[in-house]
C-alpha cells in the first residue's frame, strides 16, 4: 500500500550549517513528490517539488534529491537559518488523473530545530 | 501567502453536531482538496473536488461530505461529530488534476476544529 515515512522525527542543526531531511516512500508508481514546510499554527507551505523523471532539482537554498532505486527522497537546506525551524513533510502523488489520483500522501513529518 | 483562504479559523462544537467549513481557492485554480491533520501527524486526504464533482476520496466515512461551487470555492461538511474529529482541516487548491500541469497543491491556513 501507499505510505510515506520519515527517518528522523527531530533534527537539530546549528545556524549556518546544512540540513538534510530524509524520506522513504513505498509506492514505486508515484510520479510526483513535494516538500512542504509547516510552521506552528499555519498550513503547509510549498518548498520544492520533483517529478519522477528527474533525480535532482534545486531551488533557492534548497535541493531535492530523488533516488527511485531505493525509493528515497531528501531535502537539503543550505546555510540553515532560524526561520527554517518548522516541521517538514514530504508528500507523494500516485499516478493517474481520476479516482483520487491527485491525492497527496504525507508522512508524519520531521521537526527541524535551528540552534543559534 | 498562497491566496487560499479558509473560514472560520477556529471552531468549537459538541459531539453529534454538524459543522461546515469553507475554502476559497487561489485565483486560476479549479481543483480543491481537503485534508484532516491530527496533532503531531501529517495531513490525511479526505476528498478532492474538480468541476463541482468529487474526484477521489480517502478513507473517510460518508458523514464527511463536500461541495464545490461554480466559482471553485468549496465546503466540507461533517455530520454527527465525534471527539476524534478534532483536528486541523486543511484545504488545498490546484489546477487540472493528474495532468502534470500546475498540479502542485497550495494550502490554506486551516480551520482548527475542537469537538467536546
Amino acid at each position: 500500500g501507499e505510505s510515506v515515512g520519515l527517518h528522523l522525527p527531530t533534527l537539530s542543526v546549528q545556524e549556518g550549517d546544512n540540513s538534510i531531511i530524509n524520506c522513504a516512500y513505498s509506492n514505486s508508481a508515484s510520479d510526483y513528490f513535494i516538500w512542504y514546510k509547516q510552521e506552528s499554527g499555519k498550513g503547509p507551505q510549498f518548498i520544492i517539488d520533483i517529478r519522477s523523471n528527474m533525480d535532482k532539482r534545486q531551488g533557492q537554498r534548497v535541493t531535492v534529491l530523488l533516488n527511485k532505486t531505493v525509493k528515497h527522497l531528501s531535502l537539503q537546506i543550505a546555510a540553515t537559518q532560524p526561520g527554517d525551524s518548522a516541521v517538514y513533510f514530504c508528500a507523494e502523488k500516485g499516478p493517474g488523473r481520476t479516482g483520487g489520483g491527485n491525492k497527496l500522501t504525507f508522512g508524519t513529518g520531521t521537526q527541524l530545530k535551528v540552534e543559534l | 501567502e498562497t491566496g487560499v483562504t479558509q473560514s472560520p479559523t477556529h471552531l468549537i462544537k459538541t459531539r453529534g453536531q454538524q459543522v461546515t467549513l469553507r475554502c476559497s481557492s487561489q485565483s486560476g485554480h479549479n481543483t480543491v482538496s481537503w485534508y484532516q491533520q491530527a496533532l503531531g501527524q501529517g495531513p490525511q486526504f479526505i476528498f478532492q473536488y474538480y468541476r463541482e464533482e468529487e474526484n477521489g476520496r480517502g478513507n473517510f466515512p460518508p458523514r464527511f461530505s463536500g461541495l464545490q461551487f461554480p466559482n471553485y470555492s468549496s465546503e466540507l461538511n461533517v455530520n454527527a461529530l465525534l471527539l476524534g474529529d478534532s483536528a486541523l482541516y486543511l484545504c488545498a487548491s490546484s489546477s487540472i488534476p493528474g495532468t502534470g500541469v500546475k498540479e502542485t497543491q497550495y494550502f490554506g491556513p486551516g480551520t482548527r476544529l475542537l469537538v467536546l
